[in-house]
């Protein structure tokens, strides 16, 4: 299974666009990267997924370079309800015979 | 999007006692359920993958005779943790996996918080 690289954690504040980066050097020629977004005590909830290029969808983007090797989730103008950690996961979800494994998240804090 | 749902959200037990949690896929039928487990601060650790109509497979580590997987129906798969002990305090969280444009999309629960006195 692919291993993802995420920071730790980042800052930010109210209105500006953030970019958390996850790098997966071994990522297959079938995986896939998703990104969900989880909140204390919830479960984690689907922001975007994509194969290659980039994915839009009314929340977020996300960009993957041609090597694949990357990829970057972009949350435009955040929001304090914008805290949270946010998993980048690579999987092969066509197959369906393994269940997506978590790294260890980017806890994002936003500030007023 | 998909709905998952648990019951139940939170449950406090006693040492020796069994607790069974439910979930399921409210408008999506689930062949496949996974079941992962999470400490305070971590991230979320796979416990076993469950499968309508078969035995759970488990993860290395995850005790089978412990943690009981049942997967009875398309919408419906069941954790009993038996015999709990405080180690087992944790967030437990499943998942189902929903069949989209030829792409499996997998939705996650609100998750059980277990607490063993």
């Amino acid at each position: 299974l692919a291993k993802t690289t995420q920071p730790i954690s980042m800052d930010s504040y109210e209105g500006q666009e953030v970019n958390i980066t996850c790098s997966h050097n071994n990522i297959a020629t079938n995986d896939y990267i998703t990104w969900y977004q989880q909140f204390p005590s919830q479960g984690p909830r689907f922001i975007i997924q994509g194969y290659k290029t980039k994915v839009t969808n009314e929340v977020a983007s996300l960009f993957i370079p041609a090597d694949r090797k990357s990829s970057t989730l972009s949350l435009p103008r955040v929001s304090l309800s914008d805290t949270a950690v946010y998993y980048c996961l690579v999987g092969d979800i066509q197959s369906g015979r393994r269940a997506l494994t978590f790294g260890s998240g980017t806890r994002l804090q936003v500030q007023p | 999007g998909a709905v998952v749902s648990q019951h139940p959200s939170w449950v406090i037990c006693k040492s020796g006692t069994s607790v069974k949690i439910e979930c399921r896929s409210l408008d999506f039928q689930a062949t496949t359920m996974f079941w992962y487990r999470q400490f305070p601060k971590q991230s979320l650790m796979l416990m076993a993958t469950s499968n309508e109509g078969s035995k759970a497979t488990y993860e290395q580590g995850v005790e089978k005779d412990k943690f009981l997987i049942n997967h009875a129906s398309l919408t419906l798969s069941t954790l009993t943790v038996t015999s709990a002990h405080p180690e087992d305090s944790s967030f437990y969280i499943c998942s189902a996996k929903r069949v989209s444009s030829g792409t499996y999309e997998q939705y996650f629960g609100p998750g059980t918080r277990l607490t063993v006195t």
